[in-house]
């Protein structure tokens, strides 16, 4: 069975600060890899996700997430980051001709003002 | 903005009651799934399904059982509930391979 593993649990930092957060998957065939966020007291979103072609994707807010075949990784960054973006991401992967969708352990971001 | 509901939001209920967590998705969807995640906790996939009367358990065990008869329909049930069924559980849904699932907002059980 495939596993997803994100290496930050927690992660904090300030305004304008960059963020990068880590994932990676153990499953070798291929895969469709996603990003989702949760804000406090609302449901898991969609960020970012990637299918093929450009292993780096551009998502929603200013993130993006490059996805190396190699590593099997699927790290997501946002070059300055703001208050609001404070939240729990997750990094999901599906493999493609399975259709389960799996999801890392999660990683909390405080983002301080 | 998706479709996807669930109901209850909240409910807190006594050892030994049987539950229904109830979730519906008017986009006709295929793929639906049920995620349990406790506070803080990655999120666990416990069933899933592929369309009408097909469903499969997922990675985490669960002593629950879910039922697809209708395509925007995926409820849970728990037959006997246990203080160890404290959790959140949520549902998705997505149109096949190649696309995002879709969330609902959760249903946060407590089990006294």
């Amino acid at each position: 069975a495939q596993s997803v593993s994100q290496h930050n649990h927690h992660v904090i930092l300030s305004e304008a600060a960059s963020l990068e957060l880590g994932c990676n998957y153990s499953y070798g065939g291929t895969v469709n890899l996603f990003w989702y966020v949760q804000y406090p007291g609302q449901h898991l979103q969609l960020l970012l996700k990637y299918f093929s072609g450009d292993p780096l994707v551009k998502g929603i807010k200013g993130f993006e997430a490059e996805f190396i075949k190699s590593k099997f990784s699927f790290n997501l960054r946002k070059p300055s980051v703001q208050w609001s973006d404070t939240a729990e991401y997750f990094c999901a992967v599906e493999e493609a001709a399975g259709n389960k969708l799996t999801f890392g352990g999660g990683t909390r971001v405080l983002v301080k003002p | 903005e998706a479709d996807i509901y669930q109901t209850p939001r909240y409910l807190v209920i006594g050892t030994g009651k049987k539950i229904t967590l109830e979730c519906s998705q008017t986009m006709g969807h295929d793929k639906m799934y049920w995620y349990q995640q406790d506070p803080g906790m990655e999120l666990h996939l416990i069933h899933y399904s592929y369309g009408v009367n097909s469903t499969e358990k997922g990675d985490l065990s669960s002593e629950s059982t879910v039922s697809r008869i209708r395509t925007e329909h995926f409820p849970l049930t728990l037959e006997s509930a246990r203080p160890s069924h404290t959790s959140q559980y949520l549902c998705a849904s997505s149109e096949g391979v190649y696309t995002e699932a879709f969330f609902g907002q959760g249903t946060r059980l407590t089990v006294v």
